[in-house]
């Protein structure tokens, strides 16, 4: 069975850093694309960042460009999302999920539980 | 970055309603486009991928059409379980870009 389990999150104040875990089990990581979601309280759901299987290619969107970092230990089947920075407006429960693919198309088909990320002096 | 407006924003329905939410993109996006359902406190969960194929699991009643920069998500027959919030996330070119959302409560 496919389990993701968030970590790291916690409180954090303006210019600070977090380091986010994902452990995932139940699939080879390596084997699959994974990506990060947030949510901040009472907003919609905004993508954050990208990881193809292997760690090679990483995307991000445009708020945490420079500032985050996408990256993965396959060995211990763990996705990471460094960030450093942080504003107010990173303050969210942030979420990894596994990337499935059709074709040109991807969804998100298995996700965590999420993390929550507070960033407040 | 590509924009994706959903309407309506809300909507109140109730149990056995025909529910369909749209979702469109600033470009053309040709069939790239998921669409997820978020309940409180709970993960999303994906419902439908590459416009219209359905995600194992999903029930039957929900369905997704659409391509190029017009989408809909259908709901046939709504169930007590289905009042949630809708998002479409567009997947076809980096970065990423979900919708603001539809919120679907109970009338």
């Amino acid at each position: 069975e496919v389990h993701l389990l968030e970590s790291g999150g916690g409180l954090a104040q303006p210019g600070g850093s977090l380091r986010l875990s994902c452990a995932a089990s139940g699939f080879t990581l390596d084997d699959f694309a994974m990506t990060w979601v947030r949510k901040a309280p009472g907003k919609g759901l905004e993508w954050v960042s990208f990881s193809s299987g292997n760690g090679h290619n990483t995307y991000y969107a445009d708020s945490v460009k420079g500032r985050f970092t996408i990256s993965r230990d396959n060995s211990k089947n763990t996705l990471f999302l460094q960030m450093n920075s942080l504003r107010a407006e990173d303050t969210a429960l942030y979420y990894c999920a596994k990337v499935v693919y059709s074709g040109s198309s991807s969804g998100f088909d298995y996700w965590g539980q999420g993390t929550l990320v507070t960033v407040s002096s | 970055a590509i924009q994706m407006t959903q309407s309506p924003s809300s909507l109140s329905a109730s149990v056995g309603d025909r529910v369909t939410i749209t979702c469109r993109a600033s470009q053309d996006i040709r069939n790239d486009l998921g669409w997820y359902q978020q309940k409180p406190g709970k993960a999303p969960k994906l419902l439908i991928y590459a416009a219209s194929s359905l995600q194992n699991g999903v029930p039957s009643r929900f369905s997704g059409s659409g391509s190029g920069t017009d989408f809909t998500l259908t709901i046939s027959s709504l169930q007590p379980e289905d009042f949630a919030t809708y998002y479409c996330l567009q997947d076809y070119i980096y970065p990423f870009t979900f919708g603001p959302g539809t919120k679907v409560d109970i009338k």
